[in-house]
C-alpha cells in the first residue's frame, strides 16, 4: 500500500524558516517524481515544487522560486522542501504527491497524496 | 504561463442528477489534463487522468473526455459521496497549473 507521511509543519514567525518531510512507502520511490502541492485556507490548489527521480531535475513556482528548495533522499525513500523566507501568503497545508508519468511527459498526474500538514506564518 | 480556468465556480445539484464541469486551458495542452475530487478535510484524489483516463478505484460514473484546450468532467448519476470540489491540472509544462475549482453542492 502506498503511503505519503508528511511532517515538519507548524507555526513560524514572517521570514523564518522550515522543513518538511515526506517519507514514503509501497513503491520504489527512486523511480518516480515527486511533488508539493499547497492549499491555503479556503482557497484552491496550488503547484509549488516538484523534483525528479533522480533528482537532477527541480521546478518551482514563481511565487517560492529562490526561497524554497526541493529535494529527496532516495536511500531514506523521503522527500524534502526546505521553506525559508516565509511569508504570511505560505501560510497553507502542503501536501506531498506522487507523479503518475503519462505520454511523453515526466509529470504526469498525481496518483497519491499524503494528508498534508499546516505551516502557519503568523507573528 | 498556462492558464486553466472552470466553469461553473459552483453548482448545485440533487443525487442521480448528471453533471458536467469544463475546464479550459490558455493554450493546447492535447491530452495532459487531470482531475481531482477535494472533499472537506481531505486530501485530494486523482479520479482522470489524461483527459480521459479513469483511475484505478474510481466509480465508472466519473468520465472525462476533451483535447487541446477544451475538457469536461462529467459526473454520470451524483450520490452523496460526490458533493465535494473538483479541480482540472494541466500538466503540459511547468508550472503546473489548477483550475480555480468548482464546488459541487447538494440542492
Amino acid at each position: 500500500e502506498v503511503q505519503l507521511l508528511e511532517s515538519g509543519g507548524g507555526l513560524v514567525q514572517p521570514g523564518g524558516s522550515l522543513r518538511l518531510s515526506c517519507a514514503a512507502s509501497g513503491f520504489t520511490f527512486s523511480s518516480y517524481a515527486m511533488n508539493w502541492v499547497r492549499q491555503a485556507p479556503g482557497k484552491g490548489l496550488e503547484w509549488v515544487s516538484s523534483i525528479r527521480n533522480t533528482g537532477g531535475g527541480t521546478y518551482y513556482a514563481d511565487s517560492v522560486k529562490g526561497r524554497f528548495t526541493i529535494s529527496r533522499d532516495n536511500s531514506k525513500n523521503t522527500l524534502y522542501l526546505q521553506m525559508s523566507s516565509l511569508r504570511a501568503d505560505d501560510t497553507a497545508v502542503y501536501y506531498c504527491a506522487k507523479s503518475k508519468p503519462y505520454g511523453t511527459g515526466w509529470y504526469g498526474a498525481n496518483d497519491y497524496w499524503g494528508q498534508g500538514t499546516l505551516v502557519t506564518v503568523s507573528s | 504561463d498556462i492558464q486553466m480556468t472552470q466553469s461553473p465556480s459552483s453548482l448545485s445539484a440533487s443525487v442521480g442528477d448528471r453533471v458536467t464541469i469544463t475546464c479550459r486551458a490558455s493554450q493546447s495542452i492535447t491530452t495532459y489534463l487531470n482531475w481531482y475530487q477535494v472533499g472537506p478535510g481531505k486530501a485530494p484524489k486523482l479520479l482522470i487522468y489524461a483527459a480521459s483516463s479513469l483511475q484505478s478505484g474510481v466509480p465508472s460514473r466519473f468520465s472525462g473526455s476533451g483535447s487541446g484546450t477544451d475538457f469536461t468532467l462529467t459526473i454520470s448519476s451524483l450520490q452523496p459521496e460526490d458533493f465535494a470540489t473538483y479541480y482540472c491540472q494541466q500538466c503540459s509544462s511547468t508550472p503546473i497549473t489548477f483550475g480555480q475549482g468548482t464546488r459541487l453542492e447538494i440542492k
